[in-house]
Formats: C-alpha cells, structure tokens, sequence
C-alpha cells in the first residue's frame, strides 16, 4: 500500500501566484482531509470530503483557498492568489470513514510551501 | 462543540524516566480517542486508538493510554522513555456516530528526551 500521497512536496512561489497542492488518498478510503499546520496556529482542519462531496469547509481561512475532489482518487488544494502568510505544511488524510467502522487518519508526508 | 485540551505544550525528560502526557477533551456523545505521533520533519502516525472496550488502550512502541469517561480524560504513559521518542504528541477524538470521520486534534505537546 503506498499509503496516501502527495505532491509537489516543496514548493517555494512568489506572493500573488496560484499556488496547486494534490493528494491521492488511500485506495478504498471515502474521506479526505486537508489540514494546515504552522507554529502559530498547529494543526488546522481545512475542509474535508465524504464521498467526493465538501462536507465541512469551515476550516478555509478565506476565498482565496478552494478545494476540490473531482474524483476518489484525487483531491486538489489551491490558493489564488497566494501570500507570505499562507507559509505552512499542508497535510492531507484520508480515511475509511464511518460506514466503515474505521475513524483512523492516514497522513501524507505532507507539502512545505513558502510563500515569498 | 467537541474540544481537546492538551495542557502541556513542552515536556523536557531524562531518558528513562516516565511519562504522562495529559489530554482533556469536551463531546457530549459517544467519542472515539485517538493519540498521533508527529517525529521531527515527518507526518503525523497514529500511536493508539480507543473505540469502545477496555479502557487500558495499548499502542505501539510501549505507549499506552487510559480512557477516564468520569474525567473526560484519555492520557498517554509510557514507563520509561527513550530519546528517539522526542517528538510532538497529538490527542484526537471524533464523534462515534458522526455522519464523517470529522477529528478533532489537540494542540499538541512537544516531548524532548534528554540523552
């Protein structure tokens, strides 16, 4: 299993671009996370997915930020425009979800992106 | 609304000594605990998981935790640490009937073991 998997795993960009982060979860798994975690605030709940469907996005700090999951398989995190604040370590998780029986997250290693 | 509570935000311990990290959380349903583990420069890994049962949860690498419904308290031990356990602990809990896998994690405690 190559557990969930994310990409770029660096990414460096200047203020004011568009900024993509990807996420394969764990084949089988109906939910998908995105958190955040820098110094300041730890590790934030972004939004999450059942079933291909947003079901909390409370977490997005503004309409900069937008995520999607056009399918199981695949999930994407943009900020447009990105700014030094949005300098973090993105996670996403996934996990079999309540039908299940299972409520454990797996994490990705993670995207460091720093914004200049 | 659900809560974690960790009250501890850095432990500094010897090696050898024991361990116990506190963790408070605040549902008014059915809970399922969860402790992560977060080693320096990796992404978090789940170190032990309560759904229902005994109380006494035993997780990898000698951790255990104990689910105190009374005090809504689910705190980590471990009876003597070694270096390579520094590293950021996380309590968790979830709803257990929730309609997704919604976690909510603590603010984690940095552990850092003195060699």
């Amino acid at each position: 299993d190559a557990g969930v998997i994310q990409s770029p795993r660096h990414e460096v960009t200047e203020m004011g671009q568009e900024v993509t982060l990807r996420c394969k979860p764990i084949s089988g798994h109906n939910s998908l996370f995105w958190y955040r975690q820098t110094m300041m605030r730890g590790l934030e709940l972004l939004i999450y997915f059942n079933n291909n469907v947003p079901i909390d996005d409370s977490g997005m700090p503004e309409d900069r930020f937008s995520a999607k999951m056009p399918n199981a398989s695949f999930s994407t995190l943009k900020i447009q425009p990105s700014e030094p604040r949005d300098s973090a370590v993105y996670f996403c998780a996934s996990s079999l979800g309540e039908l299940a029986g299972s409520y454990e997250q797996f994490f990705g290693p993670g995207t460091r992106l720093t914004v200049l | 609304a659900q809560s974690v509570s960790q009250h501890n935000h850095h432990v500094i311990l010897s090696e050898a000594a024991s361990l116990e990290l506190g963790c408070n959380y605040s549902y008014g349903g059915t809970v399922n605990l969860f402790w992560y583990v977060q080693y320096p420069g990796q992404h978090l890994q789940l170190l032990l998981k309560y759904f229902s049962g005994d109380p006494l949860v035993k997780g990898i690498k000698g951790f255990e935790a104990e689910f105190i419904k009374s005090k809504f308290s689910f705190n980590l031990r471990k009876p003597s640490v070694q270096w390579s356990d520094t590293a950021e602990y996380f309590c968790a809990v979830s709803g257990g009937y929730s309609s997704a896998s919604k976690i909510i994690f603590g603010s984690g405690t940095r552990l850092s073991i003195r060699p």
